[in-house]
């Protein structure tokens, strides 16, 4: 059971557009949702991550926006630049006193920004 | 600061084989996990631990092993390597309670 299902698999945005990867979760015991960012040949970094009591986090010119009612989250770059051309994966965990305090990832998704 | 370092960066096995990929971190974080990553399956679970002496399973533990002797090393071992374990190995690492997961740079892992 795919716990956390990611979409596109890849997409293809050109320079100054916006790319938005969304992410839809079953688990409503999840309450931490963060977004990893993976460059070839390099381990995946945190990139931003929210909790269910807002709807929306900004960094920059990232942001995730949370449907709690609809279990679904996405991450939104706007100006997307050709050095954000790498892999992204959103994540969702448990409550941290809990037993099961472990990151369940999505399959990813592969962005190309053209020039 | 190092951060998270895995060793080798790169390796390749005939089938049958055993090895060690070595994970140590520089942050004095409790929890150490394993993950790998094949095309199209994003990371998945291996083993984790929350602390020396303590670990516990994954998504996908069979044919590996761990231990966690110090806070610092968490190794990966592969009893007898088979095809299917191709892959990239990741080890991340995070303090208790708390996020993020600071991930190393991975090893690649041939299988033959």
């Amino acid at each position: 059971q795919q716990q956390v299902k990611q979409s596109p698999q890849s997409l293809i945005v050109q320079k100054g557009g916006i790319s938005i990867i969304n992410c839809a979760y079953e688990n409503t015991a999840f309450d931490y949702f963060p977004w990893y960012q993976q460059f070839p040949g390099k381990g995946p970094a945190l990139l931003i991550a929210i909790r269910p009591d807002v709807s929306e986090k900004k960094e920059g010119r990232f942001t995730i926006s949370f449907n709690k009612s609809a279990k679904q989250f996405s991450l939104h770059i706007m100006d997307s630049q050709p050095g954000d051309s790498a892999t992204y994966f959103c994540a969702a965990s448990r409550p941290r006193g809990g037993s099961n305090y472990k990151l369940t990832f999505g399959k990813g998704t592969l962005l190309t920004v053209n020039p | 600061n190092a951060g998270v370092t895995q060793t080798p960066k790169f390796q390749v096995l005939k089938t049958g084989q055993s090895m060690t990929l070595q994970c140590a971190q520089d942050m004095n974080h409790e929890y150490m996990s394993w993950y790998r990553q094949d095309p199209g399956m994003g990371l998945r679970l291996i083993h984790y631990s929350v602390g020396a002496g303590i670990t516990d399973q994954g998504e996908v533990p069979n044919g590996y092993n761990v231990s966690r002797s110090t806070t610092e090393d968490f190794p990966l071992r592969l009893l007898s390597a088979a095809p299917s374990q191709t892959s990239v190995y990741f080890c991340a690492s995070r303090r208790a309670g708390g996020q993020p997961q600071h991930f190393g740079d991975g090893t690649r892992l041939s299988i033959l």
